[in-house]
């Protein structure tokens, strides 16, 4: 079975500042995605970042950004010059490419202070 | 285009009696799934679906909750004889095949 571990519930960060969020997953799987979700205080869940496995290149996305690491099965997140606005929670997941099936993470809470 | 649709927003319920929730997924999606999440916690996977089978119910809490799916559009989550630890937010999610799942906005259950 896959599991997704996020070790920091909670952490605090000044604005403009760099923060990395970490996740580590646990698979046999060869071929899979890796995403990082947003939820902010409105519930709804937004895409932040997607990774396929097969490619080595770490994913960006504006301030938005991966370092993947297949072998030690690590995908963290970091977020640069960071916004009030970044602060959610932010959740990591793991989706089985031959059946689609997701699972999350616990999740962190990820605060940017002003 | 309209996104994944989940009614309805919000729910209370007495104990012990049945709920049904509904979701929407964006058109031609063929994965669905359903995620509970208590209060400041993450996301619980209860069920998908790909079509209208379930190859996945393994997250179902009990015998109280079902949920079915017609082709590849409505699904519908039911939980019999509710209880008060079912009081969640329940989120629903659509995928094509290969592709990150898009989330509706979910339905906050209350139990009282």
């Amino acid at each position: 079975a896959q599991t997704v571990t996020q070790s920091q519930p909670e952490m605090s960060v000044q604005e403009a500042e760099t923060v990395t969020l970490s996740c580590t997953y646990d698979t046999s799987e060869s071929n899979y995605y890796l995403f990082w979700y947003k939820q902010p205080p409105s519930r709804q869940m937004i895409l932040v970042i997607r990774q396929e496995a097969y490619k080595q290149q770490n994913a960006t996305e504006n301030r938005f950004s991966v370092n993947f690491q297949k072998a030690a099965k690590s995908f963290s997140l970091k977020i640069s010059d960071s916004q009030l606005g970044d602060t959610a929670m932010y959740f990591c997941a793991f989706m089985r490419s031959r059946d689609d099936k997701i699972i999350f993470g616990k999740g962190t809470r990820l605060h940017i202070l002003p | 285009g309209a996104g994944v649709s989940q009614s309805p927003s919000n729910k209370v319920t007495e104990k012990g009696k049945d709920v049904e929730l509904r979701c929407d997924p964006i058109s031609g999606h063929t994965a669905l799934y359903w995620y509970r999440q208590r209060l400041g916690q993450g996301l619980e996977f209860l069920i998908y679906f790909q079509g209208n089978s379930a190859p996945d119910k393994s997250g179902l809490p009990s015998d109280r909750f079902s949920a079915e799916r017609t082709g590849e559009s409505v699904s519908t989550l039911t939980i019999q004889r509710t209880q008060q630890e079912d009081s969640a937010v329940y989120l629903c999610a659509s995928s094509p095949m290969g592709s990150e799942a898009f989330f509706g906005q979910g339905t906050r259950l209350t139990v009282v």
